[in-house]
């Protein structure tokens, strides 16, 4: 099956620096790279997504970049903000069909210091 | 996005008794998953509910212990049975509206066994 690895488990910053956080895969079938972040008490959001035709995904702030060549993928965060900390979330999916399933890193505790 | 409802949002049960966790969603979707998060790690997938046909469980899962319905395209529940404290997590119901579309996520039922 497919082996998701994310790097870092934590990662601590400054406010106004930036962020990246990495994700390996193995199955070279997968065409599917959501990011969810997930706050306390809450469930995990989606903040934004990538499929396998697209090298690079940017969205204010936030951007996802994809290697198939190499399998990863990073969530690279700029101008972070106190309110980016959260836990985030890199997935995997094979298949174009909304009936494969996810398979989700361990997650990356961000903290943004002020 | 699909605008996800779970109930209980949180509960604390006994040894040996079982909980009913409802998922309700705001537009019809294709598919419903039930995922489990234990303190501190990432998101399991437990089951696909397909509506009108049993649901697929993931290796470790099994329909006794989870029993799931899916009576309707908008509407789910999950059963965990004879609960243990190592039931003790965050049990998520995520819906994927269609092919090609992201999943979401609702908060979650954070469940406590004594």
């Amino acid at each position: 099956g497919e082996n998701v690895e994310q790097h870092p488990s934590t990662l601590s910053v400054q406010e106004g620096d930036s962020a990246v956080i990495k994700c390996t895969y193995s199955d070279s079938a997968s065409n599917y790279f959501p990011w969810y972040k997930q706050e306390l008490g809450k469930g995990p959001q989606l903040i934004i997504d990538i499929r396998s035709n697209v090298g690079e995904k940017k969205d204010q702030r936030i951007a996802v970049t994809l290697n198939k060549t190499a399998k990863h993928f990073s969530l690279h965060i700029t101008e972070t903000q106190p309110e980016d900390s959260a836990v985030y979330f890199c997935a995997v999916r094979r298949g174009n069909s909304g009936y494969s399933t996810l398979t989700f890193g361990k997650g990356t505790m961000l903290l943004v210091s002020p | 996005s699909a605008v996800i409802s779970q109930k209980p949002s949180r509960d604390i049960c006994q040894r040996g008794t079982s909980l009913t966790i409802q998922c309700q969603v705001d537009s019809q979707v294709t598919m419903m998953f039930w995922y489990r998060q234990q303190p501190g790690q990432s998101l399991t997938l437990i089951a696909t509910a397909n509506q009108g046909s049993e649901a697929t469980y993931e290796s470790g899962f099994v329909i006794d212990k989870f029993p799931i319905s899916r009576p309707n395209l908008t509407f789910s529940t999950l059963t965990v049975s004879n609960m243990s404290p190592e039931d003790s997590s965050i049990y998520l119901c995520s819906v994927g509206p269609g092919q090609r579309q992201p999943q979401h996520f609702g908060d979650g039922t954070r469940l406590s066994i004594l």
